[in-house]
């Protein structure tokens, strides 16, 4: 059964802190995802990783970085965090590659972030 | 315009009702395609893909009209348990999800 772990369920952080969201998976994926949900929007991928110290830009990467540097992880940091930051955060991971006609991806729990 | 759009409901319909959904996409070019279904404050966890042939999951039925661009997913005699957000999914090189369709069946 795939698990993968997020580090925080919720997190309040000030503008302009630096924060960290962790992300772990026990399958042994080599891909890993971030997205953030927002109602109305739906989940837009911010970075991907494909391989460890791999890392792609998604959709929305502004003002977000992320790391890779053990196959099982992969964290999500905010330099600075901000208002519009706001946003329920979700990892995933998956054996194949998007473009590959059975991909999955099994998700995490998400980690609510509100930002002051 | 959003590359996957889906009416956001709330749909409310009673126990064994048979509801469905549809949801359209801007790439002709998708390859694949799913719904995924995300409880309330929980993650997404994949339903069903779906086949341009149709396929059906016992009470599910998912559909593709590829010259339409749509995709609808059709659930039968609807339980209480089937209460969720339904996400559809398509995908290209990357996953794209709608807003997700909200589902309330109620006793």
């Amino acid at each position: 059964d795939v698990k993968v772990t997020q580090s925080s369920r919720y997190l309040v952080k000030r503008t302009g802190e630096k924060v960290f969201l962790e992300c772990v998976q026990d399958m042994d994926h080599e891909n890993m995802f971030w997205y953030r949900q927002d109602p109305g929007l739906g989940l837009r991928l911010i970075y991907f990783s494909y391989d460890v110290k791999m890392k792609e830009k998604g959709d929305i990467p502004e003002g977000y970085s992320v790391s890779r540097e053990k196959k099982e992880r992969f964290s999500l940091i905010l330099e600075s965090a901000s208002t519009n930051q706001t946003s329920m955060y979700l990892c995933a991971s998956s054996l194949d590659r998007p473009y590959q006609a059975h991909h999955e991806q099994f998700f995490g729990p998400g980690t609510r972030l509100t930002v002051l | 315009r959003k590359e996957v759009e889906q009416d956001p409901g709330p749909f409310n319909v009673p126990e064994g009702a048979t509801v469905a959904f549809n949801c359209t996409y801007s790439n002709s070019a998708s390859q694949s395609f799913f719904w995924y279904r995300q409880d309330c404050r929980k993650e997404p966890k994949l339903l069903m893909s779906v086949y341009s042939s149709g396929n059906e999951d016992g009470r599910f039925t998912a559909q593709l009209n590829r010259a339409s661009q749509y995709i609808s997913l059709l659930i039968r005699d609807s339980k209480l348990s089937d209460s969720a957000t339904y996400l559809c999914v398509v995908n290209l090189n990357d996953m794209r999800f709608g807003a997700g369709t909200r589902l309330t069946v109620k006793p």
